[in-house]
């Protein structure tokens, strides 16, 4: 059971390259979710997704783009890079009990992106 | 407004003693979620406790244990006994739900350094 998988673990990009950041997770979770992580600070909400064909913006959605075609599946799309993206980013699952509080958000091992 | 604040950037303690670090959060919804992550140097983010809006019992999970006063908006982490392992960043974050949704924030940490 490997969790929440991400791909890649680095990436330096050019200013105005694109990249699609992949995660998977193998645990059958409806919730998906991408952060990032600047440094020093605490992660913010990017976009999510409560289950295959829906997803909706976090608290930072501008300048990328999600999918989620299959319930394993949820990447994140950078379409035109630029330097205040550089950042870490984590996915994370959930299951997504309707009307459950607890739902622990379970994180994947992180992508660090470098765009110069 | 922050609606996640931990005002303590750095922590020291002394092996074996107990730390409590602080966390207020923002809310004007009546059902909401509290979260307290670990982040080891190495990256990975790991939940280590859960309170529910709702709990009347603070939550325990071992050694960690949340001191929930709902009044005062605050949801500090208790660790007792500590390890060396538990050098780490420590973040605090809420879960609001709302109609067709929900949204997770995150503070900006805490870094806890256990003394031998």
């Amino acid at each position: 059971n490997a969790g929440v998988t991400q791909t890649p673990k680095f990436r330096i990009l050019k200013i105005g390259q694109s990249m699609t950041l992949q995660c998977t997770q193998d645990m059958n979770h409806n919730y998906m979710y991408w952060y990032r992580q600047d440094p020093g600070m605490g992660l913010k909400l990017i976009y999510y997704s409560v289950g295959a064909g829906i997803t909706d913006k976090g608290e930072v959605p501008n300048g990328y783009n999600v999918s989620r075609s299959t319930t394993e599946d949820f990447p994140l799309r950078l379409e035109l890079a630029a330097p205040s993206q550089t950042s870490v980013y984590f996915c994370a699952s959930s299951i997504g009990l309707a009307g459950a509080s607890t739902d622990t958000q379970y994180f994947g091992p992180g992508t660090r992106l470098t765009v110069l | 407004a922050q609606k996640i604040t931990q005002t303590q950037p750095g922590m020291f303690v002394q092996e074996k003693e107990a730390v409590t670090l602080d966390c207020t959060y923002d809310t004007s919804d009546q059902s909401y979620g509290l979260f307290w992550y670990k982040q080891p140097s190495s990256g990975e983010m790991i939940f280590l406790i859960y309170q529910g809006s709702y709990d009347e019992q603070n939550a325990t999970e071992g050694r960690y244990s949340l001191n929930f006063q709902k009044a005062r908006k605050s949801a500090n982490l208790v660790i007792s006994a500590s390890q060396l392992g538990d050098s780490a960043m420590y973040f605090c974050a809420m879960r609001e739900f709302f109609l067709g949704g929900n949204q997770f924030y995150f503070g900006t940490g805490t870094s806890l350094t256990v003394i031998p």
